[in-house]
């Protein structure tokens, strides 16, 4: 099973307008963390926000805002005022467990969604 | 200024020949990570490696082989055994222990062409 569904692989979005990027996660840890990353099409991978299983509210930075539904299991990501250069590929991700990792576990890996491309026009 | 620096950008390659991704990092960051990445889809781990002189196979390991002598750096290659090898490698590393809110910081990536 997926870890991370992005159902979305296209949206679009007008200038100065407030979008919505869907992402729903499965796992059956108590302790998880979620981040959303920005990819332009120059390829490089650009950490967003992160919120964390037990934070008690939705994180925010800046324009990006996290939709944190624990019960239903998605982080949607809200872009408020989008602006022309926010039109790039965006992932969620997901990191399990609240232990350092031990040698040779897989604690510390981030599990990707597919990603959705944001168009932003004028 | 620190970072993560991948080189080359971009690596041409005839089919069957070796090839090593270079992956260095001066943020002081234990753990490291390749991701591969073909267009249309996520990102998908390759192998990782925790602390130095360790790694770990990550989903697609097969036709891949990696090595951590230093901490500051983690070069992959690509073996002839590797099927489909053309492709966007990016590196990543966070810092340790990778517990769950330490993001991880990615390097430019190199894409692959193999011809």
């Amino acid at each position: 099973a997926q870890k991370i569904t992005q159902t979305q692989p296209g949206m679009f979005v007008q200038e100065k307008e407030a979008v919505t990027l869907d992402c729903t996660y499965d796992t059956s840890d108590p302790s998880y963390g979620l981040f959303w990353y920005k990819q332009p099409s120059s390829g490089e991978m650009i950490f967003l926000i992160y919120q964390g299983s037990y934070d008690q509210q939705n994180a925010t930075e800046g324009r990006y805002s996290l939709n944190f539904q624990k019960a239903r299991k998605s982080a949607n990501l809200v872009i408020s005022a989008s602006q022309l250069g926010d039109s790039a590929m965006y992932f969620c991700a997901m990191r399990e467990g609240s232990l350092p990792a031990d040698r040779g576990s897989t604690l510390g890996r981030l599990y990707f969604g597919r990603g959705t491309q944001l168009t932003v026009w004028p | 200024d620190g970072g993560i620096t991948q080189s080359p950008k971009y690596l041409f390659r005839k089919e069957g020949q070796n090839v090593t991704l270079s992956c260095e990092q001066n943020l002081n960051h234990d753990a490291m990570y390749w991701y591969r990445q073909d267009p249309g889809q996520g990102l998908r781990l390759i192998y990782y490696s925790q602390i130095v002189n360790d790694f770990q196979k990550g989903d697609i390991a097969e036709g891949y082989s990696v090595s951590r002598e230093k901490k500051e750096s983690f070069p992959l290659t690509v073996t002839s055994a590797q099927k489909n090898p053309t492709a966007f490698y990016l590196c990543a590393s966070s810092i340790g222990p990778p517990i769950l809110y330490n993001e991880q910081f990615f390097g430019p990536g190199t894409r692959l062409t193999v011809l």
